[in-house]
């Protein structure tokens, strides 16, 4: 089975910076992503790692370390619009061709002024 | 462009009572995926679809029906509403080539609460 962990909540204040941690237990590794989720809203894609290093996508990076079996979402300069629920998701074993992710609880990210 | 569109957004059921929601991609993707969404357990996998024609069960199946109507198409059946399928329901398509990131495209999310 796969299992991901990651904090329920985590706070900052704007024009902060924070990082919100993944660790996942998986029998077959692929890659781990993240999505972004505003309240009553779809999950959006943010990013996705396959291999170890740091992906930057403007304000937004995330990490992966195979070895470690975790990763993180790395939020630069926050802006109020950045309080939302970050997923990580990990792209596990392919059964039969298919692509099966799993999602992680969620992190509720609270921006204050 | 419309992307995955869910319909209905919001229902209320009654204890018994049958429904289907309806998920359309236009997108040509041929994976399709059937997602609930608890507070405080993330999403969880109910039914996916590889391709036209196929699906097969996820982490939660249990008192849910599915149909890979066409390649545009999923649609996922409660044939019995519990108070438990009380959910937020997401369906999500995902594409091939690119990157190959795996990314999954949500619908905007379907709301049922069964009374």
């Amino acid at each position: 089975g796969q299992s991901l962990e990651q904090p329920s909540e985590v706070t900052a204040v704007e024009g902060a910076i924070v990082q919100i941690n993944c660790t996942y237990q998986t029998s077959g590794f692929y890659g781990l992503s993240w999505y972004q989720q505003h309240d009553g809203g779809a999950p959006t894609f943010l990013s996705y790692n396959a291999l170890d290093g740091l992906e930057e996508t403007g304000r937004f990076s995330s990490f992966l370390s195979r070895s470690d079996s975790y990763g993180y979402l790395l939020l630069q300069e926050l802006q109020m619009k950045d309080s939302a629920s970050y997923f990580c998701a990990v792209r596990d074993a392919v059964t039969g061709g298919s692509y099966i992710p799993t999602f992680g609880r969620g992190t509720s990210l609270i921006v204050h002024p | 462009n419309a992307g995955v569109t869910q319909t209905p957004k919001f229902q209320v059921l009654k204890t018994g009572q049958s429904m289907t929601l309806q998920c359309a991609q236009d997108m040509n993707h041929n994976s399709m995926y059937w997602y609930r969404q608890d507070p405080g357990m993330g999403l969880r996998l109910i039914y996916y679809s590889a391709s036209e024609g196929t699906t097969d069960k996820g982490e939660v199946p249990n008192g849910y029906n599915v149909s890979r109507l066409n390649k545009r198409e999923f649609s996922l059946r409660l044939e019995s509403a519990a108070p438990s399928q009380t959910s937020v329901y997401f369906c999500a398509s995902r594409g091939e080539g690119g990157r190959n990131t795996g990314e999954l495209f949500f619908g905007e999310g379907s709301r049922l609460t069964v009374l």
